[in-house]
């Protein structure tokens, strides 16, 4: 299985909204509405942000949203804040395996 | 809340087999409704799945280390394992436990752990 694909990097400012998109095939993303994404500040465990492609567990801010299309997931970020400067992965569920994006470093100038 | 909590030797010999533990609290592992899985990030790079195992045993691996792989579950000790065999430099990361739902999201991780494999 291969990585699902990545930018490597996005930025964006205070207030401003920005995209992460993840790309996979017909056999992880395109065939699940699975897609689960992660939130890591340097040194700490990943934290869950959205599963099931587009739901938020109890506790992330709605201003976290994901969708799908075809076979490349997105993460959306609305109301850029200081804190949310990390890296983010995306995660695929592929039947009997997952596998996880390359990363994606955000920064919030 | 649950708590993942791994724990082992920090430092294993090339060719030798990596072996860590990750102990639960705050909720049964024989729960049924969730796996128990490990992750690695080896230092300044992303995440990869290793594997993950169910209540009733049944295991499931990444392809790509499935021939050194070898996941195991103790649920009179609310306990499961990872051993890694024939393990190389390429082996050295920090190794997160997990619980991952029955559709691929990992909603608790452990602090993770450092191996270095040196000799």
């Amino acid at each position: 299985q291969s990585a699902l694909t990545q930018p490597a990097s996005v930025s964006g400012s205070p207030g401003q909204s920005i995209t992460i998109s993840c790309t996979g095939t017909s056999s992880d993303v395109g065939s699940y509405n699975l897609v689960s994404w992660y939130q890591q500040h340097p040194g700490k465990a990943p934290k869950l942000m959205i599963y099931e492609g587009s739901k938020r567990p109890s506790g992330v801010s709605n201003r976290f949203s994901g969708s799908k299309s075809g076979n490349t997931a997105s993460l959306t970020i609305s109301g850029l804040q200081a804190e949310d400067e990390a890296d983010y992965y995306c995660c695929s569920y592929a039947g009997s395996n997952g596998v996880f994006g390359g990363g994606t470093k955000l920064t919030v100038l | 809340q649950v708590q993942l909590q791994e724990s082992g030797p920090g430092l294993v010999k090339p060719s030798q087999t990596l072996s860590l533990t990750c102990t639960v609290s705050g909720g049964s592992i024989s729960s049924g409704s969730y796996y128990w899985s490990w992750i690695r990030q080896p230092a300044g790079k992303g995440l990869e799945w290793i594997g993950r195992i169910y209540t009733s045993g049944s295991t499931n691996y990444n392809p790509s280390l499935k021939s050194r792989v070898t996941i195991s579950v103790d649920t009179s000790k609310n306990q499961f394992s990872l051993k890694l065999s024939s393990v190389t430099a390429a082996d050295t990361a920090v190794y997160y436990c997990a619980r991952e739902d029955l559709v691929g999201a990992i909603d608790y991780w452990g602090q993770g752990t450092l191996v270095t494999v040196s000799s």
